[in-house]
C-alpha cells in the first residue's frame, strides 16, 4: 500500500525563522505534489517535482525530491505570516489507469508575528 | 481560464434531512471529477470519483451517494444524514492522471 508521511503534524515558529517540512515514502512516485491550503479553503497547488534529485525554488519556498523519488522536502526562508495553512503533499497511486492521487495528512504551520 | 464553483460554502443541518452539494467546473471539458471529505484540518480522504457523465466510482462505503448529470457538473447527496457526515467537503477537477488537482473552496457541513 502506498502512503505518504508528512513530518512534523504541527509546526509553530517565530516570524523570520527557516523551517523544514518533510513527505515520505517507502514507494517510488513518479511525481509528488505540493499543496497549501489557508482555513477555509481548497488547496491550492505549489509545485510538482517529477525528477529524481530536483530541486524547484518558488520565493522563499524550495522544494526537493528525493534522488529515489520516495521523499520531498519543503524549505520556507524567514518566514512570513501570509506562509501560515496547512501543507499537503499528494502523488499518483501506481496503477495503470488509477487517476487517484494519495495524499499526506499534512503539516500544520502557524508563523507567528 | 478554468474555474470550479462549489455551493454552499456553509450548511447546517439536522440529523437525518436530506443533503444535496453542487459543484461546477467552467472552462474545460471532459474533466476528472472529485468529491473529498477533511476532518479537522488534516487529510483529504477521496469520497468519489467520476470520469464522465453518468460514471461515477465510490473509495469508501457510506451514506452518501454522488452524480454527474452533465459533463461539468458533480452532485454529493444523502438522503439521510448522520452525525458522522459532518466535515468539510471539497471539490475538485484535474484533466490526465499526474496532473495537478483544482479544487473548490469547500462545504463545511455541520449536522446537529
Amino acid at each position: 500500500t502506498q502512503l505518504l508521511e508528512q513530518s512534523p503534524q504541527f509546526l509553530s515558529i517565530q516570524e523570520g525563522e527557516n523551517l523544514t517540512v518533510y513527505c515520505n515514502s517507502s514507494s517510488v512516485f513518479s511525481s509528488l505534489q505540493w499543496y497549501r491550503q489557508e482555513p477555509g479553503e481548497g488547496p491550492v497547488l505549489l509545485v510538482t517535482v517529477v525528477t529524481g534529485g530536483e530541486v524547484k525554488k518558488l520565493k522563499r519556498l524550495t522544494f526537493q525530491f528525493g534522488d529515489a523519488r520516495k521523499d520531498s522536502s519543503l524549505h520556507i526562508t524567514a518566514a512570513q505570516p501570509g506562509d501560515t495553512g496547512l501543507y499537503l503533499c499528494a502523488g499518483p497511486r501506481n496503477a495503470g489507469n488509477n487517476r487517484k492521487l494519495i495524499w499526506g495528512l499534512g503539516t500544520s504551520l502557524a508563523v507567528n508575528p | 481560464s478554468q474555474t470550479i464553483h462549489q455551493w454552499p460554502a456553509t450548511l447546517v443541518q439536522p440529523v437525518g434531512s436530506p443533503l444535496s452539494l453542487e459543484c461546477t467546473v467552467e472552462g474545460t471539458s471532459n474533466p476528472n471529477l472529485y468529491w473529498y471529505r477533511q476532518a479537522a484540518g488534516r487529510g483529504l480522504q477521496l469520497l468519489f470519483y467520476s470520469v464522465g457523465i453518468g460514471q461515477i466510482s465510490s473509495e469508501v462505503p457510506q451514506n452518501l451517494s454522488a452524480s454527474r448529470p452533465q459533463d461539468r457538473q458533480f452532485i454529493l447527496s444523502s438522503k439521510k444524514l448522520l452525525l458522522s457526515d459532518s466535515g468539510f467537503y471539497l471539490c475538485a477537477w484535474d484533466r490526465e492522471r499526474n496532473q495537478p488537482q483544482h479544487f473548490g473552496d469547500g462545504t463545511r457541513l455541520s449536522i446537529l
